[in-house]
């Protein structure tokens, strides 16, 4: 059974702060995706990385980096966070390889990030 | 890029009613539909997908169908439950250019007794 963890349910940060929100996989999954929920939105991609040390910008990139050092884990990283980045923010994984399954996204449980 | 529509946002049926989901996308090249489920307080999850080369696909009372050439596609429960009240996603990929979907903007499906 897959398994994505993300390092916190809830946090609150303050304007300006530098913020790391971490993602872990456990099933050797190649691909990994950092989304934000906001209601009526959607799920927004922010960043992906097909591979270690690999990162494409998704759909809402601005405000917001990325790390992957190593394969099971991927960083979501805000230089300085703003109150228009409180939202919910979504880890997922999936295979990668060219198999049958291989699109299905596994999310993590989220993490509820509020900028004061 | 691939540009999603979902409709309706927000969707209220008696139980035992039957719930129909449309969306609609942009790039023809897309082949691969998925629909995930996020119950409240809860990750998304897949329940169903369907892949560009079949019309319509059944998982016991929830099917999903495709009409390639109007570019839309649609989630229908039947007999609907207490249970199926949740947020319901659909989206799109072009598989043979990795792996990234773009999602609907969701509908918040509300079962009532």
């Amino acid at each position: 059974d897959v398994k994505v963890t993300q390092s916190s349910r809830y946090l609150v940060k303050r304007t300006g702060e530098k913020v790391f929100l971490e993602c872990v996989q456990d099933m050797d999954h190649e691909n990994m995706f950092w989304y934000r929920q906001d209601p009526g939105l959607g799920l927004r991609l922010i960043y992906f990385s097909y591979d270690v040390k690999m990162k494409e910008k998704g759909d809402i990139p601005e405000g917001y980096s990325v790390s992957r050092e190593k394969k099971e884990r991927f960083s979501l990283i805000l230089e300085s966070a703003s109150t228009n980045q409180t939202s919910m923010y979504l880890c997922a994984s999936s295979l990668g390889r060219q198999v049958l399954g291989a699109e299905t996204q596994y999310f993590g449980p989220g993490t509820r990030l509020l900028v004061l | 890029g691939e540009n999603v529509e979902q409709h309706p946002s927000t969707l209220s049926v008696q139980e035992g009613d039957s719930a129909v989901i449309k969306c609609t996308y942009s790039d023809s090249a897309s082949n691969y539909f998925p629909w995930y489920k996020q119950e409240l307080g809860k990750r998304p999850q897949l329940i169903i997908d369907i892949r560009s080369n079949v019309g319509e696909k059944k998982d016991q009372r929830i099917a999903v169908t495709l009409n390639k050439t109007a570019k839309h596609f649609s989630l229908h429960i039947t007999e609907t439950q207490p249970e199926d009240s949740a947020v319901y996603f659909c989206a799109a990929i072009y598989t043979g250019g990795g792996n990234k979907l773009t999602f609907g903007t969701g509908t918040q499906l509300k079962v009532e007794l």
